[in-house]
C-alpha cells in the first residue's frame, strides 16, 4: 500500500540558510500534519492542512511557513535557520481532520543546522 | 487543553515477561487515544487507538490497551514480550473537532533483554 512520502531524507544546512520539506500523502487524504521531533524529545505539532487550507497551528516559528497544494502535497518552507531547528520533521497524513482519523506519518526528514 | 504523562522515560524486560506501559492522559473532553511505536531512524506506527465504545483494544504485534476513564489511564500490554519490541513507545490524545493534531506523551523506551 501507498505510504506518506517525505523529501529529502536527509538535509545539511548552515544557519541563516532556507530549506524545504516536501510531503506526499496516501492517495485520497485530504489532512497533512506537520510535526517537528527534536533529539529525544516527543514530536511537537507544527502545523495541519485539510483540504488546502490551514486547519489549526501549533508551536510554529514565524520564520517556518507551510501550504498544501491542489494535488494534497505539501510544503513546509524555513528560513534563517538556527542551530535549534535540527530535529525530525514528520510529516502524517488522513482522512478528514474532524473524528479519530488515523494519522499515517512518513519517515521524516532529518535536518541538521551547521 | 489536553496533555499525556508517560510514567517511565525507560522500561526494561526479558524476553516473555509481560510488558506494561504506563500513559494517563489530561483532558476536559471525550478524548481519542492513540499509542504509536517508533523504531530507530523511521517513523511513527500506529499500535492501536481508542475513540469509543468497547474500552479494552487490541492492536497490532499483540499489543492490547485498555481505556479507564475513572483513572484517566490508557496503559499499553503485550503478555509476552519479543525482542523486536525494543522501540521507543508514545502516548497520544487528540479531541474531535480539533484539528485532529496529536498531543504526544514523552515517549518510553522498551529493552528487551535475551
Amino acid at each position: 500500500a501507498a505510504g506518506v512520502i517525505q523529501s529529502p531524507r536527509h538535509l545539511i544546512k548552515e544557519k541563516r540558510e532556507t530549506a524545504t520539506l516536501k510531503c506526499y500523502p496516501i492517495p485520497r487524504h485530504d489532512t497533512v500534519y506537520w510535526y517537528q521531533q527534536g533529539p529525544g524529545q516527543d514530536p511537537q505539532f507544527l502545523i495541519s492542512f485539510y483540504e488546502k487550507m490551514q486547519s489549526d497551528k501549533g508551536s510554529i516559528p514565524d520564520r517556518f511557513s507551510a501550504q498544501q497544494f491542489s494535488d494534497y502535497h505539501s510544503e513546509l518552507n524555513m528560513s534563517s535557520l538556527e542551530l535549534g531547528d535540527s530535529a525530525l520533521y514528520f510529516c502524517a497524513s488522513s482522512l478528514g481532520d474532524r473524528g479519530p482519523y488515523e494519522q499515517y506519518f512518513g519517515p521524516g526528514t532529518r535536518l541538521t543546522v551547521t | 487543553a489536553q496533555s499525556v504523562t508517560q510514567l517511565g522515560s525507560h522500561v526494561s524486560v526479558s524476553e516473555g515477561a509481560l510488558v506494561l506501559l504506563r500513559c494517563n492522559y489530561s483532558s476536559s473532553v471525550p478524548p481519542y487515544l492513540f499509542w504509536y511505536v517508533q523504531y530507530p531512524n523511521q517513523g511513527l506506527q500506529l499500535l492501536l487507538k481508542y475513540t469509543t465504545g468497547a474500552t479494552l483494544v487490541k492492536g497490532i504485534n499483540g499489543f492490547e490497551a485498555e481505556f479507564k476513564k475513572s483513572e484517566t489511564s490508557f496503559h499499553l500490554t503485550k503478555p509476552s514480550a519479543h525482542m523486536s519490541d525494543a522501540a521507543e513507545y508514545f502516548c497520544a490524545v487528540s479531541v474531535y473537532n480539533q484539528g485532529g493534531k496529536l498531543i504526544f506523551g514523552q515517549g518510553t523506551e522498551l529493552s528487551v533483554k535475551p
